[in-house]
């Protein structure tokens, strides 16, 4: 079975400071690795994605990301952070012979206070 | 380009009703999958639809179901409506199945009393 966890529930940060959320998964076959954000009262907008090839995966809005296989994880990053980034972030999986069933995170509420 | 469409916005329904949700893919999609996002916790899948046949369901009762028309738009009906069937249900398009990238809609806020 794959889960993804978010250890995170909730990160305060202050404006142009560092952050980092974690999600690591769980799984027996190989996945694909996906962060999406969404803002309140909208749907969800891709933010970056691992495929294949380098582990270290840079997306929209500044955030990379780094897939890290032997710890199975696949934390988001963003060396300064703006009002504008206070969301709600997903870290998702999807298999490799199935790659519509996503399988999504509880979720991690970035608050960016001024 | 629009962007994948969800009809309604908000929904309030009573326990024992049904209701039918409905969702547009971005031109050209053919793929569409639904997701149930309960408050405070991540989406959960409830089925992918590519040309018009089921490909994946996930662990929901039978009181869901959905079809997918030939202009590849979708409908998501649930049947006997319970109070925890309260959530956030999201659409989402790819180009074909197998493809990387869903784009997900607003979302249909449905809430049953």
């Amino acid at each position: 079975a794959q889960s993804v966890t978010q250890l995170d529930s909730q990160v305060p940060v202050f404006e142009e400071a560092p952050v980092e959320l974690r999600c690591n998964y769980s799984s027996s076959v190989s996945v694909y690795l996906f962060w999406y954000v969404q803002y309140p009262n909208q749907g969800l907008q891709l933010l970056l994605k691992y495929l294949s090839g380098s582990t270290l995966v840079k997306g929209i809005n500044g955030f990379e990301a780094e897939f890290n296989k032997s710890q199975t994880s696949f934390h988001l990053r963003k060396p300064s952070v703006h009002i504008s980034d206070t969301a709600e972030y997903f870290c998702a999986v999807s298999l490799l012979y199935n790659f519509n069933k996503f399988y999504f995170g509880s979720g991690t509420k970035l608050n960016v206070k001024p | 380009d629009a962007g994948v469409t969800q009809s309604p916005t908000h929904l309030i329904k009573t326990r024992g009703q049904h209701v039918t949700l409905r969702c547009s893919p971005i031109s050209g999609h053919k793929s569409v999958s639904w997701y149930q996002q309960v408050l405070g916790q991540g989406p959960q899948f409830i089925f992918q639809y590519y040309e018009k046949e089921e490909r994946g369901r996930g662990n929901f009762p039978d009181r869901f179901s959905a079809r997918q028309f030939p202009n590849y738009s979708s409908e998501l009906n649930v049947n006997a409506l319970l109070l925890g069937d309260s959530a956030l249900y999201l659409c989402a398009s790819s180009l074909a199945e197998g493809t990387d990238t869903q784009y997900f809609g607003p979302g249909t806020r449905l809430t049953v009393l």
